[in-house]
């Protein structure tokens, strides 16, 4: 009875490089959402899958960030040419296809640092 | 600026002891989520309200939502050390909307 799982779970990256995160949802959902959490604020949404499908990317950057979650396998959020500021931990959820999309469950984070 | 509250934003308590935890808004949403995050981990929910008024139990955690639907608390009865972590509340402002506002949570630390 797997949870949402991410890997990896610490990220540490140059300022410059890609930083690939992976999100597996749980068995049986097929709706992933990535949130980004930075000290001392809340979780801000980022963007909203189905499988192959973006259904909302409005909480993430224009530049640099981009998501995806194919036909099989996980879900992935790639960060291109990472500076100091995404340094952050970045979260998965997932839902049920026919649940309340409201009612997520969380992955244990990926914690990115861009030195 | 957040679009929920949380207040306060640190609270320590002798185990034994009774807390509240509230979250506000000037919005009106649709339901609230709780959550209880432990550091290194992602949150865990503890419970969704949907109706204005609603009172829900779990073990020693109450939780009501606002009959206006723009506030929520949640009371821990006899606090114990497990129940140390972030509390946060998420809503949603529309029925079925993924799209969830966080607080920026409480951490509350309840000392043996």
């Amino acid at each position: 009875n797997a949870g949402v799982m991410q890997n990896p779970r610490h990220l540490v990256r140059r300022r410059g490089q890609e930083a690939r995160l992976r999100c597996s949802p749980m068995k049986g959902h097929s709706h992933v959402y990535w949130y980004r959490q930075l000290p001392e604020e809340g979780l801000k949404f980022m963007v909203y899958l189905q499988k192959e499908n973006i259904i909302d990317e409005s909480g993430m950057p224009k530049e640099r960030f981009s998501a995806e979650f194919p036909k099989e396998g996980p879900s992935i959020l790639r960060i291109q040419q990472v500076v100091r500021g995404d340094s952050a931990a970045y979260f998965c959820a997932s839902s049920p296809p026919s649940g309340r999309e409201e009612t997520q469950y969380f992955g244990p984070g990926t914690r990115l640092l861009v030195l | 600026t957040q679009l929920l509250e949380q207040s306060p934003q640190f609270l320590s308590i002798q185990e034994g002891e009774n807390l509240t935890v509230y979250c506000n808004s000037s919005s009106v949403f649709s339901s609230l989520q709780w959550y209880r995050q432990e550091p290194g981990e992602g949150p865990v929910l503890l419970v969704t309200v949907v109706t204005g008024g609603e009172v829900k139990k779990l073990k020693r955690l109450t939780f009501q939502f606002g009959d206006a639907r723009k506030d929520s608390s949640l009371h821990i009865t006899a606090a114990q050390p497990g129940d140390t972590g972030l509390y946060l509340c998420a809503g949603a402002l529309k029925l079925n909307d993924y799209k969830l506002s966080f607080g920026a949570g409480t951490t509350v630390t309840v000392r043996a």
